[in-house]
């Protein structure tokens, strides 16, 4: 599972506040990336990062920051959570040697 | 916009049916690698194909890169329970920081 954990594993929240994602891994792989699953929209990329704070922007980034400040963490904060950011969120990271990616457990986070 | 199409969306079959499912884009693509998702977990890699024509072979999973290297296959012979998932393809973008990903084809196995 290349060592990656996400937290929390669940969160219910309310519309208007912010929210703090987290993965952290323990292998020092360069690339870490951040989607979102929904049903009819597959896996998008909301950020990822090659480097300690060195990141960039997915498809659906708008609403999104994110933050490297150390190799093994990666956070993914909502400003101001909405209802359309409930979702599944998933944290990945790529193996530079094999060009795979790999995922962690998953975020399920409900905005009401 | 979507660069990878796959088919059929959905898929319900009954153990021991064999299927293929689909990954097809209008542009050539270096590599392509195919990715099973569980329900609840994140997806994880099955393989991963390189050269036109090639074809991989997993237990009973049969992966097919065409010739033109713009489409790939999945083939299934004897499904099962176990093969329930969510199966994804993906592609490697221009300068190789991120994948590609395709919609995905839902598998369910009724036992």
């Amino acid at each position: 599972d290349a060592g990656i954990t996400q937290s929390p594993r669940h969160k219910v929240t309310e519309t208007g506040t912010p929210v703090t994602l987290r993965c952290h891994q323990t292998e020092n792989h360069r690339y870490m990336y951040w989607y979102r699953q929904d049903p009819g929209h597959g896996l998008r990329l909301i950020h990822y990062s090659y480097g300690v704070k060195d990141t960039d922007k997915g498809e659906v980034s708008d609403g999104y920051s994110v933050s490297r400040s150390k190799t093994e963490d990666f956070l993914l904060t909502l400003e101001s959570a909405t209802s359309s950011q409930t979702s599944v969120y998933f944290c990945a990271i790529k193996t530079v040697s094999t060009d795979t990616q790999y995922f962690g457990p998953g975020t399920r986070l409900t905005v009401l | 916009t979507q660069l990878l199409e796959q088919s059929p969306q959905f898929l319900s079959i009954q153990e021991g049916e064999n299927l293929t499912v689909y990954c097809n884009s209008s542009s050539v693509f270096s590599s392509l690698q195919w990715y099973r998702q569980e329900p609840g977990e994140g997806p994880v890699l099955l393989v991963t194909v390189v050269t036109g024509g090639e074809v991989k072979k997993l237990k009973r999973l049969t992966f097919q890169f065409g010739d033109a290297r713009k489409d790939s296959s999945l083939h299934i012979t004897a499904a099962q329970p176990g093969d329930t998932g969510l199966y994804l393809c993906a592609r490697r973008d221009g300068n190789n920081r991120k994948l590609i990903w395709g919609l995905g084809t839902s598998l369910a196995v009724n036992p």
